[in-house]
């Protein structure tokens, strides 16, 4: 099982539609980044957040460390937030490198 | 400010040749790591460097892959003997550093990618 799980892996939505993105994490955490990553194209970091909620335009994230699980929100979508969504972790352990898990992602596409 | 860049963004190579992929980090990250995300598949972690500590290896699938980084801060991703099943994306990431196993923890910023197809 991976230490990281998202759902759902595929998710078609209706331009205005408001979206939910789930990840689950079976590991201590330090920190959880949400990644969009547009076909063809590098990496962004939407959010990075260890705790409660964070907001950026359209976008929502929040996280619940006891439930280990953590949901990304886009209200009012737009078929420009076609990409892919992947959550990544940070491990709390202690001597650990920085390096980050990743979920396997979940691909969204939203129609017009 | 500059991000994180990454030479060359396309690399085509025959089979068994050697190729290096190179990365900037954003100036004054002390951190830098490769992650490596092959076709269909989910992003795995290769190699970490840390200001003058030793990097943490973990990740590297075999001994035909290499990296160093140069003073502190231009690296290097070395793969020597290329396997078609080494044709991925490889991404740089920069941080400000952390000691290791900090709780405390900095945001990565990601380059654009290499994209390696082995022939």
């Amino acid at each position: 099982k991976n230490e990281v799980e998202q759902s759902p892996q595929n998710l078609t939505a209706q331009e205005g539609e408001f979206i939910t993105i789930n990840c689950s994490y079976s590991v201590g955490i330090s920190a959880l980044h949400w990644l969009q990553q547009h076909p063809g194209g590098g990496i962004v970091s939407l959010f990075m957040l260890s705790s409660g909620k964070k907001k950026h335009g359209r976008l929502i994230a929040t996280i619940n460390i006891q439930e280990k699980h953590s949901s990304l929100h886009i209200t009012a979508s737009h078929p420009r937030d076609s990409a892919v969504y992947i959550c990544a972790v940070k491990r709390r352990d202690g001597g650990a490198t920085n390096k980050l898990i990743f979920g396997t992602g979940t691909l969204l596409a939203v129609q017009p | 400010g500059a991000g994180v860049s990454q030479s060359p963004s396309n690399k085509v190579t025959e089979k068994g040749k050697d190729v290096e992929l190179r990365c900037d980090p954003i100036s004054g990250h002390t951190a830098l790591y490769w992650y490596r995300q092959s076709l269909g598949q989910g992003l795995e972690f290769l190699i970490y460097f840390q200001g003058n500590s030793a990097p943490d290896k973990s990740g590297l699938p075999s001994d035909r892959f290499s990296a160093e980084r140069t003073g502190g801060s231009v690296s290097t991703l070395t793969i020597q003997r290329t396997q078609q099943e080494d044709s991925a994306v490889y991404l740089c990431a920069s941080s400000l550093g952390a000691r290791e196993g900090s709780l405390f923890y900095y945001e990565q910023y990601f380059g654009p990618g290499t994209r390696l197809t082995v022939t």
